[in-house]
């Protein structure tokens, strides 16, 4: 167990819709990534957050956004699913930013849509 | 080079022989560079962050080694036991931060 904690563990929904994914961190862990893998692709990194702000952007769609809460948790919205939005999404925490930072993850959330 | 490439894509090894895999990444902005254990129905784990070229890291029997001007990095198993069955994955971090994936290699060990 990682301590890093992802809520719903798997959510079923339909194209068009809308579903929020979050993710608590370590304990005292200030950053927060979340990863998306598909069947196709390997994992990639969509963003990052450090002590509340936007620090790293990856191959995040528009129709996707997160947010750090002042309580350090994370959440990612995803809306006007399509099929292809289906993958597992997994958020990681870390304690500190710089190139030495060990990156825990969490259990994932799968995401189907229908 | 302009992705993270893994190879091979995956690797049958015999219990109890040494095994070695290659991630290959563009040497330009490059800032680190980790190594992720993920077995099946499970997260990825963490085993090495490297940032030095010429660096080697070591936890049992795994090791890991890093030239970051030629832009690649070797994993090396040491006498592998079926407990290693796993993907390996391994990350590039860039001077933006951005994190760029390889596919992994998967790797078998036959009893």
């Amino acid at each position: 167990d990682s301590g890093v904690t992802q809520t719903p563990k798997h959510l079923i929904t339909a194209t068009g819709q809308r579903v929020t994914l979050r993710c608590s961190p370590r304990s005292g862990d200030l950053s927060v990534y979340w990863y998306q893998q598909s069947l196709d692709q390997g994992l990639q990194f969509l963003i990052q957050y450090y002590n509340g702000e936007e620090r790293a952007k990856g191959n995040i769609l528009e129709r996707f956004s997160a947010q750090q809460f002042p309580d350090l948790h994370s959440e990612l919205n995803l809306s006007s699913l399509e099929l292809g939005d289906s993958a597992l999404y997994f958020c990681a925490s870390s304690a500190v930013v710089g190139a030495y930072n060990e990156q825990f993850f969490g259990p994932g959330t799968r995401l189907t849509v229908l | 080079i302009l992705n993270v490439e893994q190879s091979p894509q995956s690797l049958h090894v015999q219990e109890g022989d040494s095994t070695n895999f290659t991630c290959s990444f563009p040497s330009s902005n490059f800032y680190a560079l980790h190594w992720y254990r993920w077995e099946t129905a499970k997260s990825p784990e963490a085993l090495f962050v490297m940032t030095l070229n010429g660096d080697e890291k070591k936890k049992g029997r795994i090791s890991a080694t890093l030239n970051t001007k030629e832009g690649y990095s070797y994993l090396y198993i040491k006498g592998s036991q079926p407990e290693d069955s796993a993907t390996y994955l391994c990350a590039l971090r860039k001077r933006d931060d951005k994190i760029i994936f390889g596919k992994g290699t998967r790797l078998h060990i036959l009893p």
